[in-house]
């Protein structure tokens, strides 16, 4: 079966560091991988997706950025954080764009 | 662009007592509306995928159904486990992103 790992859990990072949250993939081949970014009261904003090695789309101008440098793994970074990067952020996958999304258990960002 | 509203934003049951969640949408042209729980502190959980109007999907004490305007999910005879946040999402055809509405928090008391 297919298992998504994210970490860290939780991160308290200072204004003005650099960022790197990542997450894995096992037991599938080629998903499709997705950051979200859930602010409180609000629903998940998609931030990036990708469809294979190398491909990223952006959903939204921001202060980060994604890569994927392997199949199975999704990096989400910054090189300056930002008080409004704080949030919770979740990756998820799918087998394809018409299955459904499958999410990690997410990132808990708190900038200071 | 996609809109998803959900109501109430909380609901307190007691345990036993059936009640339904709205998902109210607009997607330029729906290629499946889908149903999540989440736990606190924890990531959505794939519930169902709605893909026309009419179409129930079942598990559990869950039923959702779809119209061409909203989705509902009804919880019969909950127990303090379905305590959680569902949130709903609307994907457009030709479309990676799924449109999330902002959750309705269901509390079960024993």
């Amino acid at each position: 079966s297919q298992t998504i790992h994210q970490w860290p859990a939780t991160l308290v990072q200072p204004v003005g560091s650099p960022l790197s949250l990542e997450c894995t993939v096992e037991g599938t081949s080629n998903p499709n991988l997705y950051w979200y970014r859930q602010a409180a009261g609000r629903g998940l904003q998609l931030l990036f997706y990708s469809v294979g090695i190398g491909q990223i789309s952006s959903e939204v101008p921001q202060n980060l950025s994604a890569s994927r440098p392997q199949d199975r793994q999704f990096i989400l970074s910054s090189k300056k954080l930002l008080l409004s990067d704080s949030g919770f952020y979740l990756c998820a996958w799918a087998g394809t764009r018409n299955q459904p999304q499958h999410f990690g258990d997410g990132t808990r960002l708190s900038i200071l | 662009e996609d809109q998803v509203t959900q109501s109430p934003e909380a609901l307190r049951l007691q345990e036993g007592e059936s009640s339904s969640l709205n998902c109210s949408y607009t997607v330029s042209g729906l290629r499946g509306l889908f149903w999540y729980r989440q736990d606190p502190g924890k990531g959505p959980e794939f519930l169902f995928t709605l893909y026309s109007a009419g179409e129930e999907k079942e598990k559990e004490r869950l039923k959702a159904t779809l119209t061409k305007k909203e989705s509902f999910l009804h919880i019969t005879a909950p127990k303090p486990e379905d305590s959680a946040t569902y949130l709903c999402a609307v994907q457009a055809r030709n479309d990676y992103k799924l449109s999330f509405g902002a959750g309705t928090t269901v509390t079960v008391r024993a």
